[in-house]
């Protein structure tokens, strides 16, 4: 079965510091992943996706993710956080039935 | 095109009240999905509809029900609302949940509270 864990549920760094969220997977066959990201009073937007093409994917807003069969990771970065990165971000991974099994979230602050 | 909308965005109900939370979307997608999020436990799936005609229970499906009324409408009933169902419910949709890394759209979510 698939699984998902998000290593720290906040995160916190200073404007234009780099951003490091954590994501390590659980999987029996290849997988598909996904970062998402919500940000306050509103619903889940795609920030990037993982599907066997690339190992390294940019996403939106400057953000990108590595995918490390090795390490079952797909840790999300972005070189200098802004203001506007202040958000929940939930990794995801697709079961063989093709339903998403998310993370429990990381809430990132981004302070001045 | 509006993507996923979902009505209505904020409800109170009183324990033992039904309800149903409405969500539709325009792209043509073949799969829809309910979610409730809760603090700490990401987002949990209660049922989804792979196509139209066709609904299957999540990981926490009991004390919902579910009706896919076309394609591009998916509704969630709560027939008698208790407090563990205070949450935050998020529809989503996709065009097909069974193929490849299909990519799933959120509505902007319906804030319930039971008291």
């Amino acid at each position: 079965a698939q699984s998902v864990t998000q290593l720290g549920s906040h995160v916190s760094v200073s404007e234009g510091a780099l951003v490091l969220l954590r994501c390590n997977y659980s999987s029996s066959v290849p997988p598909y992943l996904f970062w998402y990201v919500q940000y306050p009073n509103q619903g889940l937007q795609l920030l990037l996706k993982y599907t066997s093409a690339a190992t390294l994917v940019k996403g939106i807003n400057g953000f990108e993710a590595e995918f490390k069969k090795s390490e079952t990771s797909f840790h999300l970065t972005k070189p200098s956080a802004h203001m506007s990165d202040a958000a929940e971000y939930f990794c995801a991974v697709r079961s063989n039935t093709g339903k998403l099994i998310f993370g429990q979230g990381t809430t990132l602050q981004v302070k001045p | 095109n509006a993507g996923v909308t979902q009505t209505p965005k904020f409800q109170v109900l009183k324990t033992g009240q039904s309800m149903t939370l409405q969500c539709a979307q325009d792209m043509n997608h073949n799969s829809m999905y309910w979610y409730r999020q809760d603090p700490g436990m990401g987002l949990r799936l209660i049922y989804y509809s792979a196509s139209e005609g066709t609904t299957d229970k999540g990981e926490v499906p009991n004390g919902y029900n579910v009706s896919r009324l076309n394609k591009r409408e998916f509704s969630l009933r709560l027939e008698s609302a208790a407090p563990s169902q205070t949450s935050v419910y998020f529809c989503a949709s996709s065009v097909s949940g069974t193929r490849g890394p299909d990519t799933q759209y959120f509505g902007p979510g319906t804030r319930l509270t039971v008291l």
